[in-house]
């Protein structure tokens, strides 16, 4: 199963929103509804920030929300923060092997 | 409150083996599955394989096939993690999460522990 493909880093100032992509394929992202994001911050453990694509576990800011269209995943981050500079995983359901992961997004906040 | 608390950091030599606790707390462990996944250096995620601590169904990531295993003790709450004939990229942070049906996601993950391969 190959990992899904993340652009390798993306950048926004306070403020600003920006969308972080996730693609796949048919095999995984396009079969299922079943997408995940998580945030990493150096030396800690990933946290889960959307699952089923598009829902957010409590506790989670509402500036996160996440899309899918085709075999691609979204993630947007609205009103960026100085706290939202993180990498960010997406991970998709993909049947037999369930869990595919995306090569990450580095987010900085100018 | 869930918590998975995962055993320290391990250095071993080429064709080691390692076993990596997670020690879960705070929900009913046979109700959720536990994921294992890596993380080298500098690098992305990779899952590593799943078990179901209700019944000790397991699913392996293929290229691990043969050198991995993963166990629970429901006794304890424990799920265990052994990798056998270590390799040097075999040194990655390494976290159990717990995998939850209900939401089809990794909701809550332990801090990760080190393993060094290192002759």
């Amino acid at each position: 199963q190959s990992a899904l493909t993340q652009p390798a880093s993306v950048s926004g100032s306070p403020g600003q929103s920006i969308t972080i992509s996730c693609t796949g394929t048919s095999s995984d992202v396009g079969s299922y509804n079943l997408v995940s994001w998580y945030q990493q911050h150096p030396g800690k453990a990933p946290k889960l920030m959307i699952y089923e694509g598009s829902k957010r576990p409590s506790g989670v800011s509402n500036r996160f929300s996440g899309s899918k269209s085709g075999n691609t995943a979204s993630l947007t981050i609205s009103g960026l923060q100085a706290e939202d500079e993180a990498d960010y995983y997406c991970c998709s359901y993909a049947g037999s092997s369930p869990w595919v992961f995306g090569g990450g997004t580095k987010l900085t906040v100018l | 409150q869930v918590q998975l608390v995962q055993s320290g950091a391990e250095v071993k030599k080429p064709g080691a083996s390692v076993k990596v606790s997670c020690k879960a707390s705070g929900y009913t462990f046979t109700s959720y599955g536990i994921s294992w996944v890596r993380q080298a250096p500098g690098q992305g995620l990779e899952w590593m394989g799943w078990i179901s601590a209700y019944n000790g169904n397991t699913n392996y990531a293929q290229k691990l096939q043969g050198r991995v295993t993963m166990t629970t003790d429901t006794s304890t709450s424990t799920a265990y993690m052994e990798l056998r004939s270590l390799r040097s990229d075999d040194t990655a942070v390494y976290y159990c999460a717990r995998d939850s049906d209900y939401i089809a996601a990794l909701d809550y993950w332990g801090q990760g522990t080190l393993v060094t391969v290192s002759s």
